[in-house]
């Protein structure tokens, strides 16, 4: 079975600094792409960023990147200019070949950002 | 545009009762997701439907749990009889995909069961 692991449980970070969170995912196949999604503390699932598993450069989005490495099997998610907004649960989710969009997520990682 | 949508936010039962969860997906999109949200377990994918066709129902827990999906607009999952270990946040969610491309799920806000 597919393994994703998000090693940080807890995460905190002081407002306007960077804050990278983890993501390693075990499979053969490197054709994953892999997903990132925030939930704030009112339950919804936001979706932030994606990168496909051969696309050439990182993913960006607004303040959110990826450092994606595939030979390692990780896609880290690196917030910039960390706000208070972006205290939240943060789950990575990779992405199968082949279409069909079963995304099994890791077991998030809780980021506080202090003032 | 509306987003995914759930009803009800809240369902609190008593065991032995039968539950009924509703989502309406995004319009246009042809997949849709159910999921469970719990503290022991996370976030876990119960059943997935494209073009209103059970793809994947592997991560439904036992024959108490069935989904359906009439028609492009409309999914409901059932739990009959529900049980206090079902208490947890339901979600459903939409995306656009094919054989070939996935996209981004869209999440609906989710339903908050508590069964007693």
């Amino acid at each position: 079975a597919q393994k994703i692991t998000q090693t940080q449980p807890g995460m905190f970070v002081q407002e306007k600094e960077a804050v990278t969170l983890d993501c390693t995912y075990d499979t053969s196949d490197p054709s994953y792409g892999l997903f990132w999604y925030k939930q704030p503390s009112s339950g919804e699932m936001i979706f932030l960023i994606y990168q496909g598993s051969y696309d050439q450069q990182n993913a960006t989005e607004g303040r959110y990147s990826l450092n994606f490495q595939k030979a390692r099997k990780s896609a880290n998610l690196v917030i910039s200019a960390s706000q208070l907004g972006d205290s939240a649960m943060y789950f990575c989710a990779p992405l199968p070949p082949g279409g069909y969009n079963k995304l099994i997520f890791g077991a998030g990682t809780r980021l506080a950002v202090h003032p | 545009d509306a987003g995914v949508i759930q009803s009800p936010r809240h369902e609190v039962t008593e065991m032995g009762q039968e539950v009924t969860l509703r989502c309406k997906p995004i319009s246009g999109h042809n997949s849709l997701f159910w999921y469970r949200q719990t503290m022991m377990r996370g976030l876990e994918l119960l059943i997935y439907f494209n073009n209103n066709v059970p793809i994947d129902d592997s991560g439904m827990p036992e024959d108490r749990f069935s989904a359906k999906m009439p028609n492009a607009s409309f999914s409901t999952l059932k739990i009959q009889p529900s049980e206090p270990r079902d208490s947890a946040v339901y979600f459903c969610a939409s995306s656009l995909d094919s054989n070939v491309n996935s996209y981004e799920q869209y999440f609906g806000p989710g339903t908050r069961l508590t069964v007693t």
